[in-house]
């Protein structure tokens, strides 16, 4: 099926420093999404994106966090300055419909901030 | 709070048995209830979903049963075989916005 692919698999920074994961999504799909997964917990949805503009975002969605696309390249979630909390499984996902139709996920990139 | 609640974290079944998953909800306003199968390592992928105006989805040996008057739903996994050994996610959404997901049961099938 279609293959969304994720940038690192695996990411360790030090605390206060920028992070970037990128997301390459689904060809022809238009709406992407950042979910966090702490281990063991359920998956969280952070953000989504349409258009260029960050359509909804849940409170997880700190201000030190941002997305954009640019140029039709990557999808990516920045976090600057990150902190210990942001150590998680992040997932992107895209959706050729929108939030109801089925929403493809890559493999998650594992973050770990020291 | 949780809005979408799974009752077990974990399920064991024989190989040729039926897994049954539940899974309940909060908001009586969502209308999307996707079933998403997950593999240690890698990211969830749609099982099989329903919409509120349904009872019944089957999808193979997937079928997902739905009451929305009780708010809750069923996975139910026919003849289980050793590779639906995974973590089921349910998840719910209302009126196209975002997935809130439950925080899934690990099946494992024993041969």
């Amino acid at each position: 099926g279609p293959k969304v692919l994720q940038i690192p698999s695996h990411q360790i920074i030090d605390m206060g420093q920028m992070v970037t994961l990128n997301c390459d999504p689904v060809s022809n799909h238009l709406y992407f999404y950042w979910y966090k997964q702490i281990l063991g917990q359920q998956m969280e949805f952070l953000v989504n994106f349409y258009n260029g503009k960050v359509m909804e975002k849940s409170k997880l969605f700190k201000d030190q966090f941002s997305v954009e696309r640019p140029d039709g390249s990557y999808f990516t979630l920045k976090i600057q300055p990150t902190a210990l909390e942001d150590s998680a499984v992040y997932f992107c996902a895209s959706s050729s419909t929108g939030g109801a139709g089925e929403q493809y996920f890559g493999p998650g990139t594992r973050l770990t901030v020291l | 709070q949780q809005q979408v609640r799974q009752s077990s974290q974990s399920l064991t079944v024989w190989e040729g048995e039926t897994a049954i998953l539940n899974c309940s909800y909060e908001n009586s306003a969502f209308d999307y209830f996707p079933w998403y199968q997950q593999f240690p390592g890698e990211g969830p992928a749609l099982l099989i979903a329903i919409r509120s105006v349904s009872d019944k989805k089957e999808d193979g040996r997937f079928t997902i049963f739905f009451n929305k008057r009780e708010k809750n739903l069923s996975l139910h996994i026919k003849d289980s075989q050793p590779g639906d050994s995974a973590t089921y996610f349910c998840a719910a959404s209302q009126g196209g916005r975002a997935l809130i997901f439950g925080t899934g049961t690990t099946v494992s099938v024993s041969p």
